[in-house]
């Protein structure tokens, strides 16, 4: 069975800085996808990056981007340019290939806090 | 564009009790899912459906019951309720074919609180 470990429950980072968020996974496919959302106080959970596994090129979406290294089965945000709307919790997420189960399966999610 | 609705928001119910989450999505989507969310545990899978008339349990299935008669709807059914059901409860929805889309989307969540 595929599991995602997120081992930081809380990350602080100053406003304008950059903070890495960080996500282990595994898996024995090869095919699979990987996510970040994010969910802010309204509890609305909101997609920020995708990566596909057989892509090696990393995702990246404005300040958002990912490190992704399928060996190690690490997945984890870089985000740049902090700002005090990016803090909420983030959740790391991973889902099988069109050939498996359609589950998410989620980490247990990092709170990160923007100091000003 | 309604997406996925969720309803109610907040519930209380009393030990015992039954009630039933309506989720309701509008795009089409083959997989329908509910978790529930307590602090640090993250989202907990606790059924899916991947079409309609198909239903699976997921990793918390105890305590739930789950129905899929149309491709749109998937209520989520408490039978008697617990103060360990206390949670926050999210319906998702995503497309099978992840050629067109690989995202789950996700309503807006019900804190139930069973006193």
């Amino acid at each position: 069975a595929q599991t995602v470990t997120q081992s930081q429950p809380e990350m602080s980072v100053q406003e304008a800085e950059t903070v890495t968020l960080s996500c282990t996974y595994d898996t024995s496919e090869s095919d699979y996808y990987l996510f970040w959302y994010k969910q802010p106080p309204s509890r609305q959970m909101i997609l920020v990056i995708r990566q596909e596994a057989y892509k090696q090129q990393n995702a990246t979406e404005n300040r958002f981007s990912v490190n992704f290294q399928k060996a190690a089965k690490s997945f984890s945000l870089k985000i740049s340019d902090s700002q005090l709307g990016d803090a909420a919790m983030y959740f790391c997420a991973y889902r099988s290939s069109p050939s498996g189960t359609y589950k998410y399966i989620f980490g247990t999610g990092t709170r990160l806090k923007v100091l000003a | 564009n309604a997406g996925v609705t969720q309803t109610p928001k907040f519930q209380v119910l009393k030990t015992g009790q039954s009630m039933t989450l309506q989720c309701a999505q509008d795009m089409n989507h083959e997989y329908m899912s509910w978790y529930r969310q307590d602090p640090g545990m993250g989202l907990r899978l606790i059924h899916y459906s991947v079409g309609a008339g198909i239903t699976d349990q997921g990793e918390v299935p105890n305590g739930y019951n789950v129905s899929r008669s149309t491709t749109e709807d998937f209520p989520l059914r408490l039978l008697s309720a617990a103060p360990s059901q206390t949670s926050v409860y999210f319906c998702a929805s995503s497309v099978r074919d992840t050629r067109r889309n690989t995202q789950a989307f996700f309503g807006q969540g019900t804190r139930l609180t069973v006193v």
